[in-house]
């Protein structure tokens, strides 16, 4: 059964407090790993795609990057708009198109 | 904005009734999915239609239902409702090109379901 483990739960910090935050899978032929950011009472904002060990990908202060069994979310110097849930999720080969979502990380960042 | 729109944005209503909630997909995509956040469970997937057609389901109960028009817009219909039902319910949508190539889903912004 294909399974998301987002860790930690929550984090606090401090602005321009760089940190990562983790995502451990187990997927029967990754098609696809995607991060999302959501704030509270809206829809999950799409943040990036990775589809292979090895990849990265950057969008200003966020870096994702993929290993055979998880992925990292990398926020450097992150500032207080920030803060908000971020969620991993799996696309699997045995799928048709539908995403396995961890539980996500609640980021909070102070000024 | 991520082009998917969903409606009504909030819906209250009694144990034992039924509702219906719409999503229009992005221009140009024909895959919807519906998936269901509560706080204990996060993100569910429900149920998935690609071009009028039902592809996958989920952990979708049987009072649960969902069909795609012709116009590729969706509607969840959620009947003898509990209150264990009140949950956001978000609709995304993606191309999916035929053949399953790797795809994007953007979300709607959501209904917010209240069971009394």
């Amino acid at each position: 059964e294909d399974q998301v483990t987002q860790s930690p739960e929550a984090l606090r910090l401090q602005e321009g407090e760089s940190s990562s935050l983790n995502c451990s899978y187990t997927v029967s032929g990754l098609r696809g790993l995607f991060w999302y950011r959501q704030d509270p009472g809206k829809g999950p904002e799409f943040l990036f795609t990775l589809y292979s060990a090895g990849e990265e990908k950057e969008k200003e202060r966020l870096k994702a990057t993929l290993t055979k069994k998880e992925s990292f979310l990398h926020i450097t110097a992150p500032k207080p708009e920030d803060s908000a849930t971020y969620l991993c999720a799996v696309q699997g080969r045995g799928s048709q198109g539908n995403l396995i979502f961890g539980k996500g990380t609640k980021l909070s960042v102070k000024p | 904005d991520s082009g998917v729109t969903q409606t009504p944005k909030h819906l209250i209503t009694a144990t034992g009734q039924r509702v219906t909630l719409r999503c229009s997909p992005r221009s140009g995509d024909l895959s919807v999915y519906w998936y269901q956040q509560s706080l204990d469970q996060g993100l569910q997937f429900l149920i998935q239609y690609y071009n009028g057609e039902e592809r996958a389901k989920g952990n979708i109960l049987e009072r649960f239902s969902a069909q795609q028009f012709p116009d590729l817009h969706s509607e969840l219909n959620l009947s003898s409702l509990e209150l264990g039902d009140s949950a956001l319910y978000f609709c995304a949508s993606s191309v999916a090109m035929v053949g399953g190539s790797q795809e994007t889903q953007y979300f709607g912004p959501g209904t917010r379901l209240l069971v009394l």
